[in-house]
């Protein structure tokens, strides 16, 4: 079974830059999460999906982070402009529908904004 | 949210068996305990789920005492590659907000 795919793996901007990620989650998989783990820290839900639909956003910065999961499968995580605070690995995960829900992780895209 | 507290770090050699605790006071009625191990470049990865008592699988135990305020995970005769940073987590199953800390930072010495 394929796992989370991420892309790009590194990424290297300047502040005031825009970048965005992509996830593909495991087949199947109706809920997709994105996580922002700065160096040292657990990781930081900024978004869930479940299907296409947003279960939570709460720490999401929106006026600079933007989200969307695309016919329920694939998502993107767009970040414009950056500042030098994120600076982080971005991290997808996704989880089946039934019990025990755990958490597949992709390998995370390092981002770091000079 | 149930709010978890894990020790930072802890240190271990091979072949001991670590058991890192888990504080979860306010675990709520329909809250599942779930743990996760992270090694450094990677995502974290599921280890473990319980409600109570005891869960073993080929990897680790999970201990539940019946008031579920606390849970310890065990990890039988560890080795150099069980060294990483291990989360608990608490809530309900299906589809809740889960919250990550600091975890603990397991180091396995030669």
């Amino acid at each position: 079974e394929a796992g989370v795919a991420q892309s790009p793996r590194y990424k290297i901007i300047e502040k005031r830059q825009s970048v965005a990620f992509w996830c593909n989650p495991i087949s199947g998989h109706a809920t997709l999460y994105w996580y922002q783990q700065i160096l040292g820290q657990g990781p930081k839900l900024l978004i869930q999906f479940q299907n296409n639909g947003v279960v939570d956003d709460s720490q999401l910065p929106k006026d600079r982070f933007s989200a969307e999961r695309l016919k329920g499968v694939d998502s993107t995580l767009k970040i414009q402009p950056a500042k030098l605070e994120d600076s982080a690995v971005y991290l997808c995960a996704s989880s089946p529908p039934g019990p025990p829900y755990e958490q597949y992780f992709g390998p995370g895209t390092r981002l770091t904004v000079t | 949210l149930a709010k978890t507290t894990q020790p930072i770090s802890m240190d271990s050699y091979e072949g001991q068996e670590v058991n890192i605790t888990c504080s979860h006071n306010n675990i709520a009625t329909n809250d599942y305990i779930t743990w996760y191990q992270q090694f450094p470049s990677q995502g974290p990865r599921f280890i473990i789920q319980g409600y109570k008592t005891k869960v073993t699988n080929e990897v680790a135990s999970l201990f539940i005492p019946a008031d579920r305020k606390s849970s310890t995970l065990s990890l039988p005769r560890v080795s150099l590659s069980d060294t990483a940073v291990y989360y608990c987590l608490v809530g309900p199953g299906g589809s809740y907000i889960p919250t990550f800390g600091r975890g603990t930072s397991l180091i396995v010495h030669p």
